[in-house]
């Protein structure tokens, strides 16, 4: 049963704390990509990888932090830095293929709430 | 800055009408335009997409309509039903070079599909 996989659904964090979202697919995907979603903005990106020990800051990279050791595991970080972490946080995986974009697959996302 | 404007925000159609969905980009090096569909607490999953060398894509009730020279793609979702009832968002990306992969989205349209 191929997918991704996102845990926990739901995360609440205190203030000052750092908290790690996890992210794993079993499709084989190179590509991996960590998004952030707020209401009435859609999505923006946080991270992408497209190899393993390799990875790129998006659009709104500050404050989160990520790596990529193994080709299906991308997990995020998101730090104390991160002035407003409140949201939903999806992932998604991809092929790679002659550098043209193809289907992003998306997890079930994770909310994170800050108390 | 924003790079895809959707619109409208919010849109309420009867059962068996036509819903229709726009966006606009800025950046004209944009080649990759997928639409996805979101339902609450989900992830979001490709629709369909289009690339710039057709000006439009039919996937069962489902159309793209692409206009290059005013920078503007349309989804248009013909014999409208309740269980089309979503968020969707628009898309754009750039295939090629380092930036393939790197999805650009619109703020999302929340239809509604009354009975």
């Amino acid at each position: 049963d191929g997918g991704i996989t996102q845990s926990p659904k739901y995360l609440f964090r205190k203030e000052g704390q750092n908290v790690t979202l996890s992210c794993e697919q079993n499709l084989n995907h190179d590509a991996m990509y960590w998004y952030r979603q707020d209401p009435g903005q859609g999505l923006r990106l946080i991270y992408y990888s497209q190899i393993v020990n390799d990875f790129q800051k998006g659009d709104i990279a500050e404050g989160y932090s990520v790596s990529r050791e193994k080709k299906e595991s991308f997990p995020l970080t998101v730090t104390s830095a991160q002035k407003n972490p409140t949201a939903f946080y999806l992932c998604a995986s991809s092929i790679v293929l002659a550098g043209r974009n193809n289907e992003q697959f998306f997890g079930p996302g994770t909310r994170l709430t800050v108390l | 800055q924003q790079q895809v404007k959707q619109s409208p925000q919010s849109l309420i159609v009867q059962k068996g009408g036509i819903s229709i969905i726009n966006c606009a980009y800025e950046n004209t090096a944009f080649d990759y335009f997928p639409w996805y569909q979101q339902f609450p607490g989900k992830g979001p999953a490709l629709l369909i997409a289009i690339r710039p060398d057709v000006s439009e894509k039919k996937e069962g009730r489902f159309t793209i309509s692409f206009n290059k020279s005013a920078k503007q793609f349309s989804l248009h979702i013909m014999d409208s039903q309740p269980g089309d009832s979503a968020t969707y968002f628009c898309a754009a990306s750039i295939d090629g070079g380092t930036s393939y992969g790197k999805l650009t989205f619109g703020q999302g349209t929340i239809l509604t599909v009354h009975p």
